[in-house]
């Protein structure tokens, strides 16, 4: 198992443009989640999906948009980028069944808007 | 909305020394679960332990320990026999009842620094 993997590694933007972040998990887990962390910062919850064609927003969802079109694709779309969206992102899964569910990340993702 | 607070931006112990991180929280549910993430420079998230709220026994892990003072919303992270590889930030980290369902929700964390 890969786990979780995301693309691209790194990233530099300019301003308006915009970009997909990939994600992808081969653990057959229905939950899934992305998350961004700021310098000096936690991780803090953008958007996170229960399963095929259901999303749902996070805490910080402003900015950005998501779909689920498969239980293991999750992509995270940036559009109009801008520089208070420079962070690490990181994709996340877990089996939400009952009882705890541990949250499995990929490596992230560095992007700079500059 | 819960919240968790990491009071200590930075630490520093020599080599085999135990150190404890502190972490508090507000929530206002009876069920939930708390963690420990370990995230090292190369940006890995990686579960440390993590304590079910409804379980009075404190959870350990090999050198890694947790102090869970439920009434008083505390949840702080001892590690026995500090390592080198044990330097990296570290993460206190909530979830409800659900198991996490929702996401969890973080502290800013605290970089430990074993000095050897």
């Amino acid at each position: 198992n890969a786990g979780v993997t995301q693309t691209p590694k790194f990233r530099i933007l300019k301003i308006g443009q915009s970009m997909t972040l990939q994600c992808a998990q081969d653990m057959n887990h229905n939950y899934m989640y992305w998350y961004r962390q700021d310098p000096g910062m936690g991780l803090k919850l953008i958007y996170y999906s229960v399963g095929a064609g259901i999303t749902d927003k996070g805490e910080v969802p402003n900015g950005y948009n998501v779909s689920r079109s498969t239980t293991e694709d999750f992509p995270l779309r940036l559009e109009l980028a801008a520089p208070s969206q420079t962070s690490v992102y990181f994709c996340a899964s877990s089996y939400v069944g009952t009882g705890y569910n541990e949250q499995f990340f990929g490596p992230g993702t560095r992007l700079t808007v500059l | 909305a819960q919240t968790v607070t990491q009071s200590q931006p930075e630490m520093s112990v020599q080599e085999a020394e135990t150190v404890t991180l502190s972490c508090t929280y507000d929530t206002s549910e009876n069920n939930y679960y708390l963690f420990w993430y370990k995230q090292p420079p190369s940006r890995q998230m990686i579960l440390v332990i993590r304590q079910e709220a409804y379980k009075q026994q404190n959870a350990t892990e090999n050198r890694f320990s947790v102090n869970f003072q439920k009434a008083a919303k505390s949840f702080s992270l001892k590690i026995s026999d500090s390592q080198l590889g044990d330097t990296a930030m570290y993460f206190c980290a909530f979830s409800d009842s659900g198991g996490g369902a929702d996401g969890l929700t973080f502290g800013k964390g605290t970089h430990l620094i074993i000095q050897p």
